[in-house]
C-alpha cells in the first residue's frame, strides 16, 4: 500500500525556517517524481514544488523560488523541504504528492501538514 | 502561466442529479488534465487523468471529457458521498497549476 506521512510543521516566526519532510512507503521511490503542494486556510490548492526521480529536473513556484529548496534521498526513502524567509502568506497545509508514471496525476497525496507563519 | 478557470464555483444539486463542472486551459493543454475531489480536512484524492481516464477504485458514475483548452467532469448521478469540492489541475507545462476549485453542496 502506497503511503506518504509528512513531518516538521508547526508555527514559525515570519523570517524564520522549516524543514518539511515526507516518508515514502509501498513502493520504488526513486522511480517517481514527487512534489509538494500546498493549501492555505480556506483557499485551492497551490502547487509549489517538483523534483524528478533522479533529481536531474527541479521546479518551483515563482512564490517560493529562491526561499524553498525541494530535495530526497533514495536511499531513506524520504522527499523535503526546506523552507527559509518564511512570511505570513506560506501558511499553509503542505501536502506531499507523487506523480503518476506518465506524468498526467499525482496519483497518491500524504494527508498534509500544517505550517503556521506568525509572530 | 497556464491559468485554469473552472465554473461553476458553487453548485447545489439534490442526490440523484446530473452534474457537470467545467474547466477552461487560457492555452492548450492537450490532454493533461487532472480532476481531483477533496473533503474537508482530508488530502485531495484523484479521480480522473488524462482528461477521461477513470482511477482505480472510483465510481463509474464520474466521467470526463475534452481535450485541449475545455474539459469537463460528469457526476452521472449524485451520491451524498459526493457533496465535496472538485478541482482540475493541468500537468502540460510549469508552472503546474490548479483551477479555484468547485464546491457541490447539498440542497
Amino acid at each position: 500500500e502506497v503511503q506518504l506521512v509528512e513531518s516538521g510543521g508547526g508555527l514559525v516566526k515570519p523570517g524564520g525556517s522549516l524543514r518539511l519532510s515526507c516518508a515514502a512507503s509501498g513502493f520504488t521511490f526513486s522511480s517517481y517524481s514527487m512534489n509538494w503542494v500546498r493549501q492555505a486556510p480556506g483557499k485551492g490548492l497551490e502547487w509549489v514544488s517538483s523534483i524528478s526521480s533522479s533529481s536531474s529536473y527541479i521546479y518551483y513556484a515563482d512564490s517560493v523560488k529562491g526561499r524553498f529548496t525541494i530535495s530526497r534521498d533514495s536511499a531513506k526513502n524520504s522527499l523535503f523541504l526546506q523552507m527559509n524567509s518564511l512570511r505570513a502568506e506560506d501558511t499553509a497545509v503542505y501536502y506531499c504528492a507523487r506523480e503518476s508514471r506518465s506524468r498526467d496525476s499525482f496519483d497518491y497525496w500524504g494527508q498534509g501538514i500544517l505550517v503556521i507563519v506568525s509572530s | 502561466d497556464i491559468q485554469l478557470t473552472q465554473s461553476p464555483s458553487f453548485l447545489s444539486a439534490s442526490v440523484g442529479d446530473r452534474v457537470t463542472i467545467t474547466c477552461r486551459a487560457s492555452q492548450g493543454i492537450s490532454s493533461y488534465l487532472a480532476w481531483y475531489q477533496q473533503k474537508p480536512g482530508k488530502a485531495p484524492k484523484l479521480l480522473i487523468y488524462a482528461a477521461s481516464t477513470l482511477q482505480s477504485g472510483v465510481p463509474s458514475s464520474f466521467s470526463g471529457s475534452g481535450s485541449g483548452t475545455e474539459f469537463t467532469l460528469t457526476i452521472s448521478s449524485l451520491q451524498p458521498e459526493d457533496f465535496a469540492i472538485y478541482f482540475c489541475q493541468q500537468l502540460n507545462s510549469y508552472p503546474l497549476t490548479f483551477g479555484g476549485g468547485t464546491k457541490v453542496e447539498i440542497k
